[in-house]
């Protein structure tokens, strides 16, 4: 039982470069979200999904587009990497949705130059 | 505005010695509140979650407390351990509609505790 997991753990990208964040769980859980964590601001959710084939739109999601094309994954895109795109992603998963308890990945640090 | 903070910034403690970290809110309506651990370099890791009804919960060494009254709550570390250096984040649930929620996270209090 991994929990969740991240891939890749590090990346540097060129602005104008594209990548995308991989976040696998194995808790059968419903619900899934990315946040990014920056110094001096609390962690800020981009998207979530509430079930398998949904997206929803966070906090902070210009920029961003996923996509939960099976349960256990949630995928995160850049299109075209910006420098404000520089931060710590962090994937979670829950069985109840942002009330209840969520399930944190070992995150992915990302460096935009 | 919703708003959670958290006090100190920063904490420097002896292992073996107790601390508390306070945390203030002002989100409303209220749903529930949970302390997290996030090591260096890790994700956050769930401590304790409250609901309103809740006053006090225990995570092991750790013990939260609530008082929705004065929208506080504070997290004690009794006998402290070196591996209990890490950021401590207050996150406060706030309820939408129905089961729609949205977490208010804090800064963090990082906790350094040295031998």
């Amino acid at each position: 039982n991994a929990g969740v997991t991240q891939t890749p753990k590090f990346r540097v990208l060129k602005t104008g470069q594209s990548m995308t964040l991989l976040c696998a769980q194995d808790m059968n859980h419903e619900y899934m979200y990315w946040y990014r964590q920056d110094p001096g601001m609390g962690l800020r959710l981009i998207h979530y999904s509430v079930g398998e084939g949904t997206t929803a739109k966070g906090e902070v999601p210009d920029g961003y587009n996923v996509s939960r094309l099976k349960k256990q994954n949630f995928l995160l895109g850049l299109e075209s990497a910006a420098p404000s795109q520089t931060s710590v992603y962090f994937c979670a998963s829950s069985s109840l949705g942002e009330g209840g308890e969520q399930f944190f990945g070992p995150g992915t640090r990302l460096t935009v130059l | 505005k919703n708003q959670v903070e958290q006090s100190p910034q920063s904490l420097i403690i002896l292992e073996g010695k107790n601390c508390t970290l306070q945390c203030n809110y002002t989100v409303s309506p209220f749903s529930n509140l949970r302390w997290y651990k996030q090591d260096t370099g890790r994700g956050p890791v769930s401590l304790t979650i409250m609901t309103f009804s809740e006053n006090t919960k225990s995570n092991g060494r750790y013990t939260a407390t609530l008082d929705a009254d004065t929208k506080q709550s504070s997290l004690h570390i009794t006998a402290s351990q070196l591996s209990d250096s890490a950021s401590y984040i207050c996150v406060v649930s706030a309820s939408k509609d129905g089961n729609n929620r949205k977490l208010i996270w804090g800064l963090g209090t990082s906790l350094a505790v040295n031998p």
